[in-house]
């Protein structure tokens, strides 16, 4: 069981907008600055958002990030098929001086 | 573009232990507010971050796997590297290495090898 929380799936369809969130703990999301990956099938994970709401070169500006107190959130604008795959929120965890991940998220677009 | 790349057998033996490379392309690996991580993903699961290391040799490991981990660094070939020993079924998983950015509060792993399968079996 992750110490950040998210929920096991979220489905929405083509062209909506969905949200995934991620709780975590005054250690952790109450501390540190946010990522989150999007890791469609059979690859590796890729970075979608950084230090909460910052985007990587390339990243569309349908995906977005926020923070507030110990919990995150994802949102996707403008749904594609494309866009189905797992999604993760990770972030440093002050007291164990670790890296966390969350359970991760799968998005069906439906 | 920077390029990470992991190596190593993709099955090992229970109680043996596992050891693997990431080798770094089109990069430095002797970069600052950069560590060279790890991180698994068992069949059909999560991910698990296990560690990282500076180019130094400084190290942060995950609490739950610390007393199995050893990562390395030779900065001369731009690899680091990954040994758990006493393995178990467990253990069997995609093992992707990664750039881990780390700058005060804010960590991200931003460039990702493509991962390797690590079978533990008999």
């Amino acid at each position: 069981q992750s110490v950040l929380t998210q929920p096991p799936s979220v489905s929405a369809a083509p062209g909506q907008k969905v949200t995934i969130s991620c709780a975590g703990s005054s250690s952790n999301i109450g501390k540190n600055y946010v990522s989150w990956y999007q890791q469609l099938p059979g690859t590796a994970p890729k970075l979608l958002i950084y230090e909460n709401n910052k985007r990587p070169s390339g990243i569309p500006d349908r995906f977005t990030g926020s923070k507030s107190g110990t919990s995150a959130t994802l949102g996707i604008t403008g749904l594609q098929t494309g866009d189905e795959a797992d999604y993760y929120c990770g972030t440093w965890d002050s007291s164990l001086s670790a890296e966390l991940f969350g359970g991760g998220t799968k998005l069906t677009v439906l | 573009q920077l390029q990470l790349q992991e190596s190593g057998p993709g099955l090992v033996k229970p109680s043996e232990t596992l050891s693997l490379t990431c080798t770094i392309s089109r990069g430095s690996i002797n970069t600052s507010s950069y560590y060279w991580g790890w991180i698994r993903q068992p069949p059909g699961k999560g991910l698990e971050w296990i560690g990282g290391i500076y180019y130094s040799g400084s190290t942060y490991y995950n609490p739950s796997l610390q007393s199995r981990v050893t990562i390395s660094v030779d900065t001369s070939k731009k690899q680091f590297f990954l040994n758990l020993n006493s393995l178990t079924a467990a253990d069997t998983a995609v093992y992707y290495c990664a750039r881990l950015s780390i700058v005060e509060m804010a960590t991200h792993h931003d460039f990702w090898g493509q991962g390797i399968l690590v079978t533990v079996s008999s």
